[in-house]
């Protein structure tokens, strides 16, 4: 079976540019969550949803972070504009309520470089 | 907010030595969690704990719900070259769907 899949793996772009990062959860969960993972703070969770609702966005850093999931098998996360202090790799991971709900499956990652 | 105190930051061991890590926190969680990143990768899940004081294994791996709720201890024996990467921590409250995560151990191993 395929796991969450992320695009892109590699982003690399100049500081004000836009950056959108894709999530496409494993089939049938019904939640979805966006991290950030940099050296100095570590895993943060950013937002998650729920039958592509987001239930809270109290992580994502500032205005210019958005989401969405307009179904259940795709997410976005967008930077605008980007800054160099969003370099950082961003994980997307799904899981199925229930008590498996802590299996939360993570996919690769995009590492993202804003010059 | 909520932290998770995750200690040793870094490891550096001989192949074959026995590895103890552990977690602390202020709150009480109801779930502790054990996940490990390879190079590259997400973090991917190792050890589930649900009970206070409960004791799981998995393989060479065995994990500790601390009987406070506020703390949990992972230690790998015998360790070997695949086991070298970063281990996080994380838990979850009551009721809550997210989690709140460590800032892992960097686990390094010496042939």
């Amino acid at each position: 079976d395929a796991g969450v899949i992320q695009s892109p793996r590699h982003e690399v772009t100049e500081m004000g540019q836009e950056v959108t990062l894709r999530c496409k959860p494993i089939s049938g969960h019904d939640y979805l969550f966006w991290y950030r993972q940099t050296m100095m703070r570590g895993l943060e969770l950013l937002i998650y949803f729920n039958n592509n609702v987001p239930i809270d966005d109290s992580g994502m850093p500032e205005d210019r972070f958005s989401a969405k999931m307009p179904n259940a098998s795709f997410s976005t996360l967008k930077i605008q504009p980007s800054e160099p202090r969003d370099s950082a790799v961003y994980f997307c991971a799904s899981t199925l309520s229930g008590r498996w709900t802590d299996t939360q499956y993570f996919g690769p990652g995009t590492r993202l470089t804003v010059l | 907010g909520q932290q998770l105190n995750q200690s040793p930051q870094s490891m550096f061991i001989q192949e074959g030595e026995d590895v103890s890590m552990n977690c602390t926190s202020s709150s009480i969680f109801n779930t502790w969690l054990w996940y490990k990143q390879d190079p590259g990768e997400g973090p991917v899940l190792l050890i589930a704990l649900y009970k206070a004081g409960e004791l799981t294994s998995n393989g060479r791996l065995t994990a500790q719900f601390g009987i406070t709720r506020k703390d949990s201890f992972l230690n790998i024996s015998a360790s070997i070259p695949s086991d070298v990467g970063i281990y996080f921590c994380a838990g979850r409250t009551q009721g809550a769907q997210k989690l709140v995560f460590g800032q892992g151990t960097r686990l390094t191993i010496n042939p």
